[in-house]
C-alpha cells in the first residue's frame, strides 16, 4: 500500500543549530504535504504545508522543500530553541475513494538543547 | 472557537468492558478519522468517515467500531476492550472534499488503559 517513510527518528541539536528532517512518499498522485508537531502530552498541531506546484514554503524559521521528481520532502528548522522540542510528523495525500486522505510518517523526536 | 472535542481525556477500564469514545467536531467538517498512536509506530489509522453514514477501516480497525449518524460526532467504541487496545487515540477532523487537500484538526487525546 501507499506510504510515507520519515527520518532520522531522533534528532538532537544544539540550541542555534539547524535541523532537517526527511521524508519520502510513495504515491506519485500525492499532491498535499503538511507537517505536524507535537508536543509532549500534546496533540499534533500543523505547522507548515505545501502543494506540489511549489518546490519551497518558508514562514519564519520554518521551510519545507519538495522534490516531486525523487518524491520526496523535507522540514527545515533554523535557529532552533528548546520550544522546538517535540515530536514532528510529516504526512502525504493519497487519493482514497475519490477523496484525499493523509497518510503519516512514523515520526520523529526533535531534543534541542540549551 | 473552531475545535475538536475528545472526551473522556483519560479511561482505564478492565478487559471486555464495553466503552465509548466521543468525538465531535463544530467546523462542519466532511471527513473525520481515528488514530491510535503507539511509541515507535507514529499515528495510525483505525477508521475514517467520508460523511455521514459512510465509514472505512484504516490500517488496523480490528477489535473497533466507529458510527457515522450525525456530521459533527464520529465515536469509537470498544465492545471488547483487550490490554493490546492500551493506547493514546486522536480524532482528527478536515474539510477534505474531492480534489481538495486539508490539513487535519486533532483532538486533544484520550489515554486508554485496559487492565
Amino acid at each position: 500500500g501507499e506510504n510515507v517513510e520519515q527520518h532520522p527518528s531522533t534528532l538532537s541539536v544544539q540550541e542555534g543549530d539547524s535541523a532537517v528532517i526527511k521524508c519520502t512518499y510513495s504515491d506519485s498522485a500525492s499532491n498535499y504535504f503538511p507537517w505536524y508537531k507535537q508536543e509532549l502530552g500534546k496533540r499534533p498541531q500543523l505547522i507548515i504545508d505545501i502543494r506540489s506546484n511549489v518546490g519551497e514554503k518558508k514562514d519564519q524559521r520554518i521551510a519545507v522543500t519538495l522534490n516531486k521528481t525523487a518524491k520526496h520532502f523535507s522540514l527545515h528548522i533554523t535557529e532552533t530553541q528548546p520550544e522546538d522540542s517535540a515530536v514532528y510528523f510529516c504526512a502525504a495525500s493519497i487519493l482514497s475513494g475519490g477523496y484525499n486522505k493523509l497518510i503519516f510518517g512514523a515520526g520523529t523526536r526533535l531534543a534541542v538543547h540549551p | 472557537e473552531a475545535q475538536v472535542t475528545q472526551n473522556p481525556r483519560y479511561l482505564i477500564t478492565v478487559t471486555g468492558k464495553k466503552l465509548t469514545v466521543t468525538c465531535s467536531q463544530n467546523m462542519n467538517h466532511e471527513y473525520m478519522s481515528w488514530y491510535r498512536q503507539d511509541p515507535g509506530l507514529g499515528l495510525r489509522q483505525i477508521y475514517y468517515s467520508m460523511n455521514v453514514e459512510v465509514t472505512d477501516k484504516g490500517d488496523v480497525p480490528e477489535g473497533y467500531k466507529v458510527s457515522r449518524k450525525e456530521k459533527r460526532n464520529f465515536p469509537l467504541i470498544l465492545e471488547s476492550p483487550s490490554p493490546n487496545q492500551t493506547s493514546l487515540y486522536f480524532c482528527a477532523s478536515s474539510s477534505m472534499g474531492r480534489g481538495a487537500n486539508y490539513g487535519y484538526t486533532f483532538g486533544s487525546g484520550t489515554r486508554l488503559t485496559v487492565v
